[in-house]
């Protein structure tokens, strides 16, 4: 069957470069966002969330801002090394009330050596 | 080693068959669920369990269903699979469905 990678975004970066991957997400409701890696044959693996409290997390090697006016959040990954290749997604949330994850469509990250 | 289980793997099946794809976690999760992901729509909620004998439907939740019967059980039945049934079909599980949720690592079906 297809890949799941086809049909996205992509992002090239070399080895050592820092990566910023973007997302609009689309309910001005939302509070919580969780970024997902997703790796050839893998199913999505967390890699860091943040809540609406907040503009900037970090992790370790990455992250996340949020822009609540324009509702966007990023992703950086910095010193990007060929482990990192992978499709990236981001998820939202509302934390009042009940609600479940609504993710956005991925951008794949290829990082060459 | 916390873990979400899916069975099987892959699977190429013929219309109309009955099929069911398990999911076992092992995180004493109250909450699990199940999407497809497809090439250009991603990640999209077919089913999701908020606790034992708690079900409800996701986004895309037709021609399919759940039980709930088991805390670390939520079996995804296909009671007469159609072509546009393939996909990659992941179980996730977490302690709500605000909180980032554990994955398996996939079943990929072929309905021919």
């Amino acid at each position: 069957g297809e890949s799941v990678g086809l049909h996205l975004p992509t992002l090239s970066v070399q080895e050592g470069d820092n990566s910023i991957i973007n997302c609009a997400y689309s309910n001005s409701a939302s509070d919580y966002f969780i970024w997902y890696k997703q790796e050839s044959g893998k199913g999505p693996q967390f890699i860091i969330d943040i809540r609406s409290n907040m503009d900037k997390r970090q992790g370790q090697r990455v992250t996340v801002l949020l822009n609540k006016t324009v509702k966007h959040l990023s992703l950086q990954i910095a010193a990007t090394q060929p482990g990192d290749s992978a499709v990236y997604f981001c998820a939202e949330a509302t934390l009042s009330g009940y609600s479940t994850l609504t993710f956005g469509k991925g951008t794949m990250l290829l990082v060459s050596p | 080693e916390a873990q979400v289980t899916q069975n099987p793997r892959y699977l190429i099946t013929v219309t109309g068959k009955k099929l069911t794809v398990t999911c076992s976690q092992n995180m004493n999760h109250e909450y699990m669920s199940w999407y497809r992901q497809d090439p250009g729509l991603g990640l999209r909620q077919i089913y999701y369990s908020m606790n034992v004998e708690v079900t409800d439907k996701g986004d895309v939740p037709e021609g399919y269903k759940v039980s709930r019967k088991e805390k670390r059980n939520f079996p995804l039945i296909l009671e007469s699979p159609s072509p546009n049934q393939t996909s990659l079909y992941f179980c996730a599980s977490s302690t709500s469905g605000r909180q980032p949720q554990h994955f398996g690592d996939g079943t990929r079906l072929s309905i021919l």
